[in-house]
Order: structure tokens, then sequence, then C-alpha cells
């Protein structure tokens, strides 16, 4: 099957520039993330959605960084203004979600932002 | 609150030796506990999960909830098991704000010719 799509791979910004990533979970998930992973950490979670609704986003810095799921497919992350603290890669991945026996998430290859 | 703790960030071995890697966990309630892992410049996937009760590529690890810990072991490491290793949990299968999955921070694991 196809895996979690992710773009791009790469971004270059300047500081107070604004950014957005796409990712395409893989058909039929439910469940989506998105991880920011500064260099030498684990992955953080900023959001989880259900389908299209919010599971968390308990560590989203809501002032600046934007997600949504239309349709419970595709989702987008924004980031607006960025901050050079943001420099890190960020991850997509899906789940087929609760109650399905089946909890493993599937992760993209990631987006890896400098912002300079 | 959930939260993962990886003690070690670096762990070396020699090929043929005893590996494990340490897990714990905080969780008031029953949780899901997985192992990840990521080679060199590929993605992040699923090495094995508490529930499955398997051993994939040697490894094993078993959930001792009086310890509330997930280590990650294999008896004879080899080179090819060279990698970053992180411990996830989920709590539980029920949906709900406990589903999110929670990354420790890794532990890079060396194997040495």
């Amino acid at each position: 099957e196809a895996g979690v799509a992710q773009s791009p791979r790469y971004k270059i910004i300047e500081k107070r520039q604004s950014v957005a990533f796409w990712c395409n979970p893989i058909s039929g998930h439910a469940t989506l993330y998105w991880y920011q992973q500064i260099l030498g950490q684990g992955p953080k979670l900023l959001i989880q959605f259900q389908n299209n609704g919010v599971v968390d986003d308990s560590q989203l810095p809501k002032d600046r960084f934007s997600a949504e799921r239309l349709k419970g497919v595709d989702s987008t992350l924004k980031i607006q203004p960025a901050k050079l603290e943001d420099s890190a890669v960020y991850l997509c991945a899906s789940s087929l979600g609760p109650g399905t026996g089946n909890t493993e998430a599937f992760f993209g290859q990631g987006t890896r932002l400098t912002v300079v | 609150a959930q939260r993962v703790t990886q003690p070690e960030k670096l762990l070396s071995v020699f090929k043929g030796a005893p590996v494990e890697l340490k897990c714990n966990y905080s969780y008031s309630g029953s949780p899901e506990l997985f192992w990840y892992v990521q080679y060199s410049r590929q993605r992040l996937q699923l090495l094995l999960r508490h529930i499955s009760r398997e051993s994939i590529k040697g490894f094993t690890a078993d959930l001792n909830k009086g310890e509330t810990s997930f280590h990650l072991k294999k008896p004879f490491a080899q080179e090819e098991d060279s990698a970053m290793y992180y411990c996830a949990l989920s709590g539980g299968n029920s949906g709900g704000s406990n589903y999110k999955l929670t990354f420790g921070k890794g532990t890079l694991l060396t194997v040495n010719p």
C-alpha cells in the first residue's frame, strides 16, 4: 500500500515568514498526527486528528501554529510567523484509529524546516 | 498525563553482546506500549508492540506494570541493529484524548564490529 506522503521534503525560510506543510495519510486511516522533532529529541505531538476532529492539540503553539484536516483526509500544518526555534523535522503519521484493534502509526519521511 | 522516559541517550555495544534499551512510563490507566525504530535515512517505523507479545528481528519487550517499564532486549546484537529507538505510549484503544501517542526522547544504539 502507499505510505504517508509529505511535502515539501525541505524548506528554508527567514524568521517571521510563514510556511505550510502538507500530509496525505494512508487511505482509510482515521487518525492523523503531526509531530515536531527537534534535533536530538524525540517526536513531540503537536496535534492529533480523529477523522476531521481534534483529539489533542495541547502542545500546539496556537499563537503561531495552525492545522486542519478537511474532509478527514489530507492535512496541512501552518506556521505564521516562524521563529528560529521552529527549526525541526515535522513528521506526519496516520493509523487506522481506535477500536480497530490496530493502533500502529505509519510515518511519512518528514519535512525538514530551517528558519534563518 | 502520560509520559515516557528513556534514560539512556546513547548505548554502545559490541556485536554478539546482549543489549537492553530501557523505557519507563507514567500513565494512570492501562497503556499500550510500543517500540519504534529509525534506521539511518529511513522513516520512523514500528518495531513491536506489547499486545502482540512477539519477537521482531530478535527483539522482545515485556510490559511490567509493577515497575511501569517496557524495556527492549536482544540477546545477541547485530551491526544492522544500529539505529535510533523510541519507546512510545498510547492510552489504549478506546479513543478520546487518552488515545494520543506519546514518544520518549530516544536511545541511539550503536553496535560495533
